[in-house]
């Protein structure tokens, strides 16, 4: 079967860097997505990685490597407005997105 | 970026009564809509794939008499929850993506529907 693990919580301190980890076992890969997700809210787009390698945008970066299906999001200059849940999304052989269940990252003053 | 546009953000309903969710794409043409359910703190999960003009794929486990999906255009998506019971009551999210199913690009969220069956 179609799975995607990741870390259910996570705590780190304002300022500081954080990273989520997903693996992935899945049918096919056409990219991976990470999203943001507010209490309440729907997932609002993070980056997206389809080719090995590190993505910077601002303060999140995201990493993949297809050989061992394996992807993290790197959170820098960590704020208290990044207190969400964070959500790995592996699109698959028939381009459905496959979620992981979401890292709660709360963040501390 | 795209937006999605999702109402009512919010509805109460007494069991046994019908809710209707819209979906909107509003400043692009989304061929095929999403309709996800997600239940406190649990994933996303996919309930049916909606395709303009033609009748919506639903997932395993997801009665489609009870969850009736309209995509009359290529605009607007609609989910009809009917004969809602308490164990309906969930958040329920619409999403899109330019090219249709098979677009790479990220896939564009509405702002969600709480559903509370009482």
């Amino acid at each position: 079967g179609q799975n995607i693990d990741q870390p259910t919580e996570m705590t780190a301190t304002e300022g500081a860097i954080v990273q989520i980890n997903c693996t992935y076992q899945t049918s096919g890969f056409n990219g991976l997505f990470w999203y943001q997700q507010h209490a309440g809210e729907a997932p609002t787009f993070l980056s997206y990685n389809v080719l090995d390698g590190l993505e910077e945008k601002g303060r999140f970066s995201s990493f993949l490597s297809r050989s061992k299906g394996y992807s993290y999001l790197l959170l820098k200059e960590l704020q208290m407005k990044d207190s969400a849940s964070y959500l790995c999304a592996v699109r698959d052989s028939n381009y459905q997105l496959i979620w992981g269940a979401g890292t709660k990252l709360i963040i501390k003053p | 970026g795209a937006v999605v546009s999702q109402h009512p953000s919010w509805v109460i309903c007494k069991s046994g009564t019908s809710v209707k969710i819209e979906c909107r794409s509003l400043d692009f043409q989304a061929t095929t809509m999403f309709w996800y359910r997600q239940f406190p703190k649990q994933s996303l999960m996919l309930m049916a794939t909606s395709n303009e003009g033609s009748k919506a794929t639903y997932e395993q486990g997801v009665e489609k008499d009870k969850f009736l999906i309209n995509h009359a255009s290529l605009t607007l998506s609609t989910l009809t929850v009917t004969s809602a019971h308490p164990e309906d009551s969930s958040f329920y999210i619409c999403s899109a993506s330019f090219g249709g199913a098979k677009g790479n690009t990220e896939a564009f969220f509405g702002q969600g529907t709480r559903l509370t069956v009482v």
